[in-house]
């Protein structure tokens, strides 16, 4: 069990640029998620892919936000025209199952200028 | 509107002694809760779970207590060690409505145990 791999760990960006994440779930969980997490708050909850299929989105992904999962495998979240109020964690986890514990992977603070 | 409450932002504790963080929650919809620990720079580990059939789950050192008629759980942690110490968020989920896969959090307790 190799953990969830969240690339890269922290990214430093101009207000205004595009950026993107990767995530690479634990190889046989078929369900993943994308948190955000700002300081002082616990994980705010952003979308879920359920293998490729994205079954949701949170109020809190405008939509110059946009998330991925080709194949079911990695996803990747991809922020345009990044602002300022964007700067957070940005936690990615899988699950197997439906009330199995989502595993989290160790993030992407991002950081903009 | 916070519907996962973590009312204390900081507990601090001698080592061999109980931890006990305590978690409310407002939405009844709720039925799956989690306790999760986390160090800095890294994300959250999960810790132990427990569903809305039972209310007391034990692991090891750790044991979540459940009253659904108050809408509270804790954590009790016996004995406690330095290596406890971390932010510990209480999160919850509902299996109903289609909503089974999103977890709600608390905004965490920081917990530090003195040697």
């Amino acid at each position: 069990d190799t953990g969830v791999s969240q690339n890269p760990r922290h990214k430093i960006t101009k207000r205004g640029q595009n950026v993107t994440f990767r995530c690479d779930p634990i190889s046989e969980h078929n369900r993943l998620y994308w948190y955000r997490q700002t300081l002082g708050q616990g994980p705010e909850f952003l979308t879920y892919f359920q293998n490729e299929a994205q079954l949701e989105k949170s109020r809190l992904l405008s939509d110059r936000f946009s998330a991925e999962r080709p194949k079911g495998s990695f996803s990747t979240l991809e922020i345009q025209r990044t602002e300022q109020g964007d700067s957070a964690m940005y936690l990615c986890a899988s699950s197997l199952v439906q009330n199995q514990p989502q595993h989290f992977g160790d993030g992407t603070r991002l950081s903009i200028l | 509107d916070q519907q996962v409450k973590q009312n204390s932002p900081s507990l601090s504790v001698q080592e061999g002694r109980i931890s006990i963080l305590n978690c409310d929650y407002t939405n009844s919809m709720f039925d799956y809760f989690l306790w999760y620990k986390k160090y800095p720079a890294e994300g959250p580990t999960f810790l132990i779970s427990i569903s809305s059939i039972k209310d007391k789950n034990e692991d090891g050192r750790f044991t979540v207590f459940l009253n659904k008629s108050a809408k509270h759980l804790s954590l009790h942690i016996v004995p406690s060690q330095p290596g406890d110490s971390a932010v510990y968020f209480c999160a919850a989920n509902s299996n109903m409505g289609g909503s089974n896969y999103k977890l709600t959090f608390g905004k965490g307790t920081l917990l530090t145990v003195n040697p």
